[in-house]
């Protein structure tokens, strides 16, 4: 079936560095995007989300990219911290359904 | 703010155990789900339900079902658990039908099957 997926499982980043994850979706009708961020031994929590009338929005050292064309979803994280070292979901909202990506675990090196 | 609160942190059953894990969420969200989160294989969806009484199957639904009798609470339930049923347990809620909104997660239960 359709789904989203994240290209990849892990990126290394460091300390004071952008980083920017990716994640592609295939299902043409999706209309609305979220990333989560999930942190050890915690349920996923909610970042930013994109609607896809929308091609960037941006948030407090969070930005979202919408490539309806290519059907790909971005997630850049400014100048990243310690504290951003967690795993990193896409999400698709449709027709009620959460879909979630496989996830990207974000290092972050000293 | 919205909390989603699942009954146990940790669990541990037999094989052929029935299980039931509770969710509730406190503020009046129609729309709640349940997943499990595996290495690797991110979140997929077992059910999901928009309204008491209502359920609609996910993407692994099989050996599982759902009860939902009150609208702040949904239950997973495995009918005779197995060892491949091992894994973390999300639940999540989120505002209403079509009205393309996040969804807010649990603390999640570690299911163990022995």
């Amino acid at each position: 079936g359709e789904s989203v997926g994240l290209h990849l499982p892990t990126l290394s980043v460091q300390e004071g560095d952008n980083s920017i994850i990716n994640c592609a979706y295939s299902n043409s009708a999706s209309d609305y995007f979220i990333w989560y961020k999930q942190e050890s031994g915690k349920g996923p929590q909610f970042i930013i989300d994109i609607r896809s009338n929308m091609d960037k929005r941006q948030g407090q050292r969070v930005t979202v990219l919408l490539n309806k064309t290519v059907k790909h979803l971005s997630l850049q994280i400014a100048a990243t911290q310690p504290g951003d070292s967690a795993v990193y979901f896409c999400a698709e909202n449709r027709d009620d359904k959460i879909i979630f990506g496989k996830g990207t675990r974000l290092h972050i090196l000293p | 703010d919205v909390k989603v609160t699942q009954s146990s942190r940790y669990l541990v059953k037999r094989t052929g155990e029935k299980v039931f894990l509770e969710c509730v969420q406190d503020m009046d969200h129609e729309n709640m789900f349940w997943y499990r989160q595996d290495p690797g294989l991110g979140l997929r969806l077992i059910y999901f339900s928009y309204d008491v009484k209502m359920k609609e199957k996910g993407d692994i639904p099989e050996g599982y079902s759902v009860s939902r009798e009150k609208k702040e609470r949904f239950s997973l339930i495995l009918e005779s658990a197995s060892t491949n049923q091992t894994s973390m347990y999300l639940c999540a809620s989120s505002l209403g039908r079509l009205m393309n909104t996040e969804a807010f997660f649990g603390q999640g239960t570690r299911l163990t099957v022995v």
